[in-house]
């Protein structure tokens, strides 16, 4: 079973608008790390934002930030003003104390066109 | 602090041959990590290595396949008998390997088999 979920296969949004992109986990874990990643049209993989599963406080970092609702075992990324340059793959990834923060789990990834 | 680094970046071997990838983790992390990535499966987990020892290869397949950390500052992906469906690009990633910290991904090796 998938642990970590993005139903949203590809997005396309105006330049400088802002865009939401899903992701649920399953975890049974109380402690756990939450974070986002973008793929650029390179290959490249940056890391974004993380959130920790014990932190009430969205997480934001410049221009992204997280949506992170516990209860419903979501984390959204949002996306403000959005910039060509955003234009990428975005992954979720999840990783759980119980395993010793031992393994990453990633989600498929949603494509995200940003349109000028 | 140059990153990650893979090499060779781009691989192409015949059917039957066998294949090494390297990577150099950052200076200072102790957990590198193994991912294959293509379109149809998306970004999978093969291995990881925590302090040099090896902690999980589940993802792993367990023939042709193989991976080591020999020292604190390279790894290898070993493919024996490469196939076409190992065509994919194989990343390495590193992180400081204290729990929650996230993971810092090299820019991959392109494999082709032919």
């Amino acid at each position: 079973a998938q642990k970590v979920t993005q139903t949203q296969t590809s997005i396309s949004v105006m330049e400088k608008t802002t865009v939401t992109m899903d992701c649920v986990y399953e975890t049974q874990d109380s402690s756990y790390f939450l974070f986002w990643y973008k793929q650029t049209a390179s290959g490249e993989i940056v890391f974004l934002i993380r959130q920790d599963s014990y932190k009430k406080e969205n997480a934001t970092v410049g221009h992204y930030s997280l949506n992170f609702q516990k209860p419903k075992s979501s984390i959204g990324l949002i996306i403000t003003a959005t910039q060509i340059e955003d234009s990428a793959v975005y992954f979720c990834a999840m990783r759980e104390k119980n395993t010793g923060y031992q393994n990453f789990y990633f989600g498929k990834g949603t494509s995200l066109t940003v349109i000028p | 602090n140059a990153g990650v680094i893979q090499t060779p970046r781009h691989k192409v071997t015949g059917k039957g041959q066998e294949a090494t990838l390297w990577c150099e983790p950052i200076s200072g992390h102790s957990a590198v990590f193994w991912y294959r990535q293509t379109i149809v499966q998306g970004l999978e987990f093969l291995t990881y290595f925590r302090n040099q020892a090896p902690i999980d290869d589940s993802g792993m397949p367990k023939e042709r396949f193989s991976a080591q950390m020999p020292n604190q500052s390279h790894s290898t992906l070993k493919i024996q008998s490469t196939q076409p469906q190992d065509s994919a690009v194989y990343l390495c990633a590193s992180s400081l390997g204290t729990g929650g910290d996230e993971q810092y991904f090299g820019p991959g090796t392109r494999l082709t088999v032919l």
